[in-house]
């Protein structure tokens, strides 16, 4: 059964201080990693697919990548405006999509 | 503008009540889904489509109901069998792998908030 795990469970940031947040994955067969961000009361904003281990992506001040294991966004001198709850999600190749609990980042002015 | 829209966006049930979430989508997508979020959890999948005409239970499907009677549409009924139902539910959909060779990645609609009052 594919599974997904994210640490920290929450992380706060002095505006500038950059840091990571991981994805823990065990899948059948990797078709592609997502990452999401999503602020409280609306749906999830689709950020980034990474389909193999070391692809990177980057937006803006956010960049993902990819281990055969685990995925990582690093996020660069953020602001308070990066605050939200970041989800990664996984599909196998058998069309099973599952999220992980997502990691809630606070970034202080 | 592409995307999926989703009302009410606030809606409140009297108990023993069922009520009818819409998702509309204009993206072409094959395949819909519906999830269930709670203050501070994950998204838990309730149904799921791939095609008009079909469709799937997920992990948490008893009390709903969902038909697929257009591509662009997937209703959720949140029926009086669901015990709990307060919660944000969200719609979204996705290209299929097998016949778009996209990813699968999930697009998400604003949600609904559904109140047991």
């Amino acid at each position: 059964e594919d599974q997904v795990t994210q640490s920290p469970e929450a992380l706060r940031l002095q505006e500038g201080e950059s840091s990571s947040l991981n994805c823990s994955y065990t899948v059948s067969g990797l078709r592609g990693l997502f990452w999401y961000r999503q602020d409280p009361g609306k749906g999830p904003e689709f950020l980034f697919t990474l389909y193999s281990a070391g692809e990177e992506k980057e937006k803006e001040r956010l960049k993902a990548t990819l281990t055969k294991k685990e995925s990582f966004l690093h996020i660069t001198a953020p602001k308070p405006e990066d605050s939200a709850t970041y989800l990664c999600a996984v599909i196998d190749y058998g069309q099973n999509f599952v999220f992980g609990p997502g990691t809630r980042l606070s970034v202080l002015p | 503008d592409g995307g999926i829209t989703q009302s009410p966006k606030y809606l409140f049930r009297k108990e023993g009540q069922n009520v009818t979430l819409s998702c509309e989508q204009n993206l072409n997508h094959d395949a819909m889904y519906w999830y269930r979020q709670d203050p501070g959890q994950g998204l838990r999948l309730i149904y799921y489509s791939q095609i008009v005409n079909d469709f799937q239970k997920g992990d948490i499907a008893e009390g709903y109901s969902v038909s697929r009677e257009k591509k662009e549409s997937f209703p959720l009924t949140v029926t009086s069998a669901q015990k709990n139902p307060t919660a944000f539910y969200l719609c979204a959909s996705s290209a299929y792998p097998k016949t778009s060779g996209a990813a699968g990645e999930q697009f998400f609609g604003p949600g609904t908030r559904l109140t047991v009052l």
